[in-house]
């Protein structure tokens, strides 16, 4: 069935960078934008930017530009977002979601990443 | 950048009522050339990743109860559950895909009065 299993928690000391991978299946994986939106802890959802996994073209959010970097690696049909500079509130549960090809909303979300920075 | 603000921010309601949950966008979301809102809504509960439930501002995913319902345009739209159900205890997103930029409101905590 069409999923997206992502990789386990992390805990990272602050400066230091992440790296969290998404690996779909059930679908063309090339077919649709991914996206990541993160959570901090009884917070809201903050959307970070978006794949395309057929170019590797990016775009991303205004606030993590410079510090952000999602790339895809097509033969295993995976997504992965790194984050460097980790600041204590990086510290979140970082999901992946896949955006229709054709009504671009979220149809397909990853179980989430529970990333925890400290000092 | 488009920000999207929902209110309330919490809501109490008694199963079998109908919730309403609102969302405004600073700038219009409605693409003239196809008249499609780009605007969806999400429902999260506990320790689970959001769920899609109404995309175009207006039509429901494949399998939301029918009790789920959206409208508006432009800059001002409306979530409604038309008969509160204990499994509707969740926080509701809305969010906007007009351009290349995504954003979501800040959530509204939707309870069981």
């Amino acid at each position: 069935q069409v999923q997206l299993v992502q990789s386990g928690a992390e805990v990272k000391k602050s400066g230091a960078s992440v790296k969290v991978s998404c690996k779909a299946s059930g679908y063309a994986f090339i077919g649709y934008y991914m996206h990541w939106v993160r959570q901090a802890p009884g917070q809201g959802l903050e959307w970070m930017g978006w794949m395309n996994p057929d170019s590797g073209g990016t775009d991303y959010a205004q606030k993590f530009q410079g510090r952000v970097t999602m790339t895809r690696g097509t033969s295993v049909s995976t997504a992965y977002v790194e984050l460097s500079r980790l600041r204590s509130d990086d510290t979140a549960v970082y999901f992946c979601a896949r955006s229709s090809s054709t009504y671009f909303a979220f149809d397909m979300w990853g179980q989430g990443t529970m990333v925890t920075v400290s000092s | 950048d488009i920000v999207m603000t929902q209110s309330p921010d919490s809501l109490a309601v008694s199963l079998g009522e109908r919730a309403t949950i609102n969302c405004k966008s600073s700038q219009s979301v409605l693409y003239r050339s196809n008249n499609k809102n780009y605007l969806a809504w999400y429902q999260q509960k506990p320790g689970q990743p959001p769920k899609l439930l109404i995309y175009w501002a207006s039509t429901r995913e494949s399998g939301v109860p029918d009790r789920f319902s959206g409208s508006g345009s432009g800059t001002d739209f409306t979530l409604t559950i038309s008969s509160l159900q204990a499994e509707d205890v969740a926080v509701y997103y809305c969010q906007q895909y007009f351009g290349t930029q995504y954003s979501f409101g800040q959530g509204t905590k939707l309870e069981i009065k």
